[in-house]
Order: structure tokens, then C-alpha cells, then sequence
């Protein structure tokens, strides 16, 4: 079946630091790639997909490119703030002819200090 | 999130007693999911509505789970004989078949007692 792996925190930085979050994902056919992020005391949102591959999602200064010859979406930010303190899911969607299952990795807690 | 409304937002129930929550979406969409989050944990699978497609029920953790969809809108998940176990977050989502993003409600949180 399909899986996410993604990198283990919680992740601790100072403000401005550069953030990668690594994703690896197990896949048959086509997934579509998501980050998810969960601030908090708030529900899931969408933070950036990519559908195929070498696509590049963006969001809010967030970035994250679908390699499928690596199986990788990690997600990276040039210069984080304290308020994107949150926990991040990289997550994939079952394409092709599958039913459109969600998987998701485990998340990943960041906390962005002043 | 916007288009899906779980209630209700917290329950609080004694073990053993049954308790059904309920995802209402505002907005059509073919694809309905629930997932459990438990304390530190990530989100744990539970079951997946497509259509008219027979659901896929293969996360749900034991008998005592059960969930429907009527209509193809409104769905309830119903938990028998409840577990101090069970206590978590209850999300329900909505999407659609396609290379689309799914939307969360802010879901249900469940306390056994």
C-alpha cells in the first residue's frame, strides 16, 4: 500500500533560520503531493500541492518540489517566522484509477523562536 | 474548515455508552473521509466514502466502529461501547476524486470518561 515518511521532530529554530522538512513517500501510479499544516488550536489546512511530477508547489514563502525519481517532496523555507510554528503533513493522494485515498506522514511539530 | 461542520465540537462521555458524530458538508463534493488524531499523534486513517463506490472501511480499529453516508452528503460515525482508548480528534474531510486538496472540518473532540 502507499506510505509517507517524513522527518521526525520536533524541529526548533530561530527566527529567519532555513527550514527543510524531508518527505519520502511509496507509491503505485500517479500521486497527486500535499503539505497540510495544522497552527495551533486550528483545524487542517492546505499549505501546497503539486500534482506531477517536477512540479513545484508555493505558498506563503514555502516551497516544496514532487521529485519522483527520489520519491521526495520535502518541504523548505528560506526564512521562517515565529508564526509559522505549527505541525506540517506531508501527505499523498492515491491517483490513476484509485479511489483517491489520503495517506499521511506522522507530522512534524516546528517552533520558530524569537 | 470552510464547506464541512462536524458536530458536535466537544463530547464528553462515560465508557461504555455509544456516541455518534456527525459531518454535515455545506458544499458538494464526492469524497468524504474521517480520520482520528489522537494526543501528539498524527492522523490515523479511519474510513472513505467515493461516490457510489462501496466505502473503504479498512481503518477502522475494531468492530465497535461503524460509518455511514446518506445521500451521499451527511455522514455519521458512530463508536459502541466506548473505550477510554477512543478519546481523541474525530476530522472529518471532503474532496473529490481528481489531483484536488481535501478540506477539514475543525473536528469533533471525544473524551471518555
Amino acid at each position: 500500500g502507499n506510505s509517507v515518511t517524513q522527518m521526525e521532530g520536533p524541529v526548533t529554530l530561530s527566527e529567519e533560520a532555513f527550514l527543510t522538512i524531508n518527505c519520502t513517500y511509496t507509491a503505485t501510479g500517479y500521486p497527486s503531493l500535499f503539505w497540510y499544516v495544522q497552527y495551533p488550536g486550528e483545524g487542517l489546512q492546505l499549505l501546497l500541492k503539486a500534482t506531477k511530477a517536477d512540479d513545484k508547489g508555493s505558498n506563503k514563502g514555502f516551497e516544496a518540489t514532487y521529485r519522483k525519481e527520489t520519491t521526495s517532496f520535502h518541504l523548505e523555507k528560506g526564512s521562517v517566522q515565529v508564526s509559522d510554528s505549527a505541525v506540517y503533513f506531508c501527505t499523498l493522494k492515491a491517483g490513476g484509477t484509485s479511489y483517491g485515498k489520503l495517506t499521511f506522514g506522522q507530522g512534524t511539530i516546528l517552533t520558530v523562536h524569537p | 474548515g470552510a464547506g464541512v461542520s462536524q458536530s458536535p465540537s466537544n463530547k464528553v462521555t462515560e465508557k461504555g455508552k455509544d456516541v455518534e458524530l456527525r459531518c454535515d458538508p455545506i458544499s458538494g463534493h464526492t469524497a468524504l473521509y474521517w480520520y482520528r488524531q489522537s494526543l501528539g499523534q498524527g492522523l490515523e486513517f479511519l474510513i472513505y466514502f467515493q461516490g457510489n463506490s462501496a466505502p473503504d472501511k479498512s481503518g477502522l480499529p475494531s468492530d465497535r466502529f461503524s460509518a455511514e453516508r446518506t445521500g451521499g452528503s451527511v455522514s455519521t460515525l458512530t463508536i459502541q461501547r466506548t473505550q477510554q482508548e477512543d478519546s481523541a480528534v474525530y476530522l472529518c474531510a471532503l474532496g473529490d476524486r481528481g489531483p484536488t486538496e481535501a478540506f477539514f472540518g475543525q473536528g469533533t473532540r471525544l473524551t471518555v470518561v
